[in-house]
């Protein structure tokens, strides 16, 4: 199993410009969540979503959007990139948030200039 | 704002000493979870504890969780080099199903192990 896969690793952006952060995982969970991590604030979720279809907002959703139409994806758009989305962004999976821990890829370090 | 805040925010120890570290959080949670993260990678689940749940054990971690207080500590006992890295506490809603699984993280304790 790969787990949970995210690309790129390392993107970088002009301001304005939109781009997509991939997310795939393979083991049937139904759970998703995009976090951004900057330093010294921990993790701030983005966007959750508890099966296809189905999506949620997490604390810090604007200028950014998700869509879920497979279980396997959970892509993050980025609509006009800003230096303030300059981040590390991480996708995570669980076969069940409410009960089992979750699944992290290994992040996208994002830079907006 | 966050729901977890962890205390303290670094703790350097030297090998075979214990780490204790403890979270606060605001409102009601369905579960708690500590994930450990070393540096520039991705977070790693080690523990997870039911809101009717006091401790939990998992070979040298030690998690307790007191809901009274709104609070939980994580207990590394003979702790090693390897053991350095980044904790994290994740809380989840607990007023309604809706927001299970739905965490948030704090800031993190940063612990340093020296041999």
């Amino acid at each position: 199993n790969a787990g949970v896969t995210q690309t790129p690793k390392f993107q970088v952006l002009k301001t304005g410009q939109s781009m997509t952060l991939q997310c795939a995982q393979d083991m049937n969970h139904e759970y998703m969540s995009w976090y951004r991590q900057d330093p010294g604030m921990g993790l701030r979720l983005i966007h959750y979503s508890v099966g296809a279809g189905i999506t949620d907002q997490g604390e810090v959703p604007n200028g950014y959007n998700v869509s879920r139409s497979t279980t396997e994806d959970f892509p993050l758009r980025l609509l006009s990139a800003a230096p303030s989305q300059t981040s590390v962004y991480f996708c995570a999976s669980s076969y069940s948030g409410a009960f089992y821990g979750y699944t992290f890829g290994s992040g996208t370090r994002l830079t907006v200039v | 704002s966050q729901q977890g805040e962890e205390d303290p925010q670094a703790l350097s120890i030297q090998e075979g000493e214990n780490a204790t570290m403890n979270c606060s959080y605001k409102t009601s949670i369905n579960n708690l979870q500590w994930y450990r993260q070393n540096s520039g990678r991705g977070l790693v689940h080690l523990i997870l504890i039911r809101s009717n749940e006091r401790e939990k054990h998992s070979g040298r971690l030690r998690v307790t969780l007191d809901t009274s207080k709104k609070s939980s500590s994580l207990l590394i006992t003979a702790s090693r080099a390897a053991d350095t890295a980044s904790y994290f506490c994740a809380t989840d809603g607990g007023e309604t199903t809706d927001s299970w699984g739905k965490f948030q993280f704090g800031a993190g304790t940063q612990v340093v192990v020296t041999p």
